[in-house]
C-alpha cells in the first residue's frame, strides 16, 4: 500500500492568517491526490482533487500544489469556519490511502 | 439534492456479522461508483471498497484488510448499497460512510452522515 504521511499533525493560526498543511506519499502518486475537509461530529468534505483542481462550490482561499511525492494544501486568509480537520487521499494506486489528518484550530 | 443515509449500525459482539444499509437519493444510482469508507474515532479514514456502475457491471474492488470478510452489493431498483461485514473484530470498531465516485473521476464527491458500529462483548 502508498504510504502517505501528513503534517502537521496539529496547527494553531490565527484569523487572515495562510496556512500549509503538506502530505509525502511513499512513492510517485502522479498527481492522484484530493484533499478533504471534516468538521467535527461530520463526514469529510472533498476541496482540491488531482492535486490542484478546485472542487464546485470550494471557496477560492483553498488551493492545492504538488507533484510526485510532495503535496501541499494552502489555506489563505484563514476564516473560522475553517476550522476542521484535513485529510489527504492517494488515489493512484488501491487501496485508496489517507493521511493521518491535520486538526486546524484558531489561536 | 444529492443525500446519503446510512443506517444498521450499531453493536456487535466479535465473531459476529452486521449489514450497514446506505439509501442514495438525488441522482441517477445506477450511473455512479458507490464506496464503503471507514473511520476510527479520532483516527483517519481508511477506504474499504467500491461497486462500479452499470456501464461497469458493477463488480468491486476491496482493501486487502477487509477481502473476503466484507461484501459491497447493490440493490439499482431501490437505490440502495449495502456492507455485509462478517467476522467482525474489536478493530472494526469505527464510524461506517458511503460515499459517491464524482462523475468521471476517482474521489468522493458527496458522503453519508456514517453509521456508528461497535464490536465489543
Amino acid at each position: 500500500d502508498i504510504q502517505m504521511t501528513q503534517s502537521p499533525a496539529s496547527l494553531s493560526a490565527s484569523l487572515g492568517e495562510t496556512v500549509t498543511i503538506e502530505c509525502r506519499a511513499s512513492e510517485d502518486i502522479y498527481n492522484g491526490l484530493a484533499w478533504y475537509q471534516q468538521k467535527p461530529g461530520k463526514s469529510p468534505q472533498l476541496l482540491i482533487y488531482n492535486a490542484n483542481s478546485l472542487h464546485t462550490g470550494v471557496p477560492s482561499r483553498f488551493s492545492g500544489s504538488g507533484s510526485g511525492t510532495q503535496y501541499s494544501l494552502k489555506i489563505n486568509s484563514l476564516q473560522s469556519e475553517d476550522v476542521a480537520s484535513y485529510f489527504c487521499q492517494q488515489y493512484y494506486n488501491y487501496p485508496d490511502t489517507f493521511g493521518a489528518g491535520t486538526k486546524l484550530e484558531l489561536k | 439534492e444529492v443525500k446519503l443515509l446510512e443506517s444498521g449500525g450499531g453493536l456487535v459482539q466479535p465473531g459476529g456479522s452486521m449489514r450497514l444499509s446506505c439509501a442514495a437519493s438525488g441522482f441517477t444510482f445506477t450511473d455512479f461508483y458507490m464506496y464503503w469508507i471507514r473511520q476510527p474515532a479520532g483516527k483517519a479514514p481508511e477506504w474499504l471498497g467500491f461497486i462500479r456502475n452499470k456501464a461497469n457491471g458493477y463488480t468491486t474492488e476491496y482493501n486487502p484488510s477487509v477481502k473476503g470478510r466484507f461484501t459491497i452489493s447493490r440493490d439499482n431498483t431501490q437505490n440502495m448499497l449495502y456492507l455485509q461485514m462478517n467476522t467482525l473484530r474489536a478493530e472494526d470498531t469505527a464510524t461506517y460512510y458511503c460515499a459517491r465516485r464524482i462523475y468521471g473521476g476517482y474521489v468522493m464527491d458527496a458522503w453519508g452522515q456514517g453509521a456508528s458500529v461497535t464490536v465489543s462483548s
